[in-house]
């Protein structure tokens, strides 16, 4: 079982709809979960941060953990096409003393057609 | 604040050759991480640099090494480059070593022929 799960893809969503984006976890002990969003080409750019359980909205964005389900969302609302992109999923089962441990999935891959 | 910087961005090299990479991080972040990116294996852990330490490092031969400078900067070296070898190779730096946010540079895209 890889640490970090996601569906590959492509997702294809209208422009305007929402975009589900699903990430699963195998260590219970991951501390952080993060969002990144890659553009062909491009480095990972941060979307989202998040640390506890619940929801944490940033704009269109909202992220979702569940620990005890060891599951973590993305939704991504009003969907642009500038949101075609690959979403990685992170997570960090790292500590101060035990330094960063920071394992990404494979990606979904998102297309929003016009 | 200016974002992570790595030099140099592109890179062409032929096999046995060795080669070294380059990570500015943002002003203030302490910890420098560095990673692998392959179409076929994704983003993968290479280390991770904390006041000149290496804390952590991933499942990679001992031909990658790294060393981190006391100004935080970073470099990461290949020696004896392998085809294999060819990828995005990306750094992010943090303020802190553990579970901080890391933010990522533009990359350095190695081609070994």
């Amino acid at each position: 079982q890889k640490e970090v799960e996601q569906n590959s893809g492509p997702l294809s969503v209208p422009e305007g709809a929402i975009a589900s984006l699903n990430c699963t976890y195998s260590d219970r002990v991951s501390q952080s979960f993060f969002w990144y969003r890659q553009y062909s080409g491009k480095s990972p750019e941060l979307i989202m941060s998040i640390y506890s359980n619940g929801d944490k909205e940033d704009g269109r964005f909202t992220a979702q953990l569940n620990k005890a389900s060891q599951y973590v969302s993305l939704l991504i609302r009003d969907s642009q096409p500038s949101d075609s992109a690959t979403y990685l999923c992170a997570v960090n089962r790292g500590t101060k003393a035990a330094g960063n441990k920071l394992t990404f999935g494979g990606g979904t891959r998102v297309l929003v057609k016009p | 604040k200016a974002g992570v910087t790595q030099t140099p961005r592109y890179l062409i090299k032929t096999r046995g050759q060795q080669v070294t990479l380059s990570c500015s991080p943002i002003s203030g972040h302490r910890s420098v991480s560095w990673y692998q990116q392959t179409p076929g294996q994704g983003l993968q852990f290479l280390f991770e640099y904390f006041s000149e330490t290496q804390r952590n490092k991933g499942n990679f031969p001992g031909r990658f090494s790294g060393r981190q400078f006391s100004n935080s900067r970073s470099e990461m070296n290949v020696s004896t480059l392998e085809l294999g070898d060819s990828a995005l190779y990306l750094c992010a730096s943090s303020l802190a070593s553990g579970s901080e946010t890391q933010y990522f540079g533009p990359g350095t895209r190695l081609l070994v022929l």
